[in-house]
């Protein structure tokens, strides 16, 4: 079974430009949930959703950060306009209803 | 309200040297316990779980309790090696989402 599949692995941007991270989940789990690492603060939770639906968004920084899950097998997480302070590892992970949950392998972004 | 602590690291530790990191947590209710091992420029890993009080999970010589009188869910591994060397974080999950520790980083030297 392919895990949970992260794109683009690496991403470099300038600031105030648009960024998208793609997530695509286990196929079968019904809660995926977006993470964010980095030194300073170490994994915090974003967001996550149960059955494509928003369930907690408080972890969201700022207005300039949107998630959508338009169907079961895919997720996106847009930042705009990014800043240098967004530079960190993002991951998604899924899991299967009330159960551990499988990480994807990540997106480094680096904001110039 | 949901938290976890964790041995704050960095630890270092000799090859075939005993290793504890400890957690305990707080929270409402029976949550699920979790050990993650994140391997460098890696994803998180799950290594071991417990669901109810008393449980032990076990996983690559890496052992837990479920300690409900003590809060406590503390990973221990009788014989490190340096494929060990990692970061180890400890997570309870009550509800929907998971609520990590701060994670311990382990160096294992040869």
């Amino acid at each position: 079974d392919a895990g949970v599949i992260q794109s683009p692995r690496h991403e470099v941007t300038e600031m105030g430009q648009e960024v998208t991270l793609r997530c695509k989940p286990i196929s079968g789990h019904d809660y995926l949930f977006w993470y964010r690492q980095t030194m300073m603060r170490g994994l915090e939770l974003l967001i996550y959703f149960n059955n494509n639906v928003p369930i907690d968004d408080s972890g969201m920084p700022e207005d300039r950060f949107s998630a959508k899950m338009p169907n079961a097998s895919f997720s996106t997480l847009k930042i705009q306009p990014s800043e240098p302070r967004d530079s960190a590892v993002y991951f998604c992970a899924s899991s299967p209803g009330n159960n551990e949950q499988f990480f994807g392998p990540g997106t480094r972004l680096t904001v110039l | 309200g949901n938290s976890v602590t964790q041995t704050e690291g960095p630890v270092t530790l000799s090859e075939e040297a005993f290793l504890t990191i400890n957690c305990t947590y707080t929270a409402t209710g029976y949550p699920s316990l979790f050990w993650y091992v994140q391997y460098p420029g890696e994803g998180l890993q799950l290594l071991l779980k417990a669901t109810k009080a008393d449980d032990k999970g076990s996983n690559k010589g890496f052992e837990a309790t479920y300690r409900k009188e003590t809060t406590s869910f503390h990973l221990e591994k009788g014989s490190v090696q340096v494929s060990d060397s990692a970061v180890y974080f400890c997570a309870l999950r009550n509800g929907g989402k998971l609520i990590f520790g701060q994670g311990t980083e382990l160096s294992v030297k040869p």
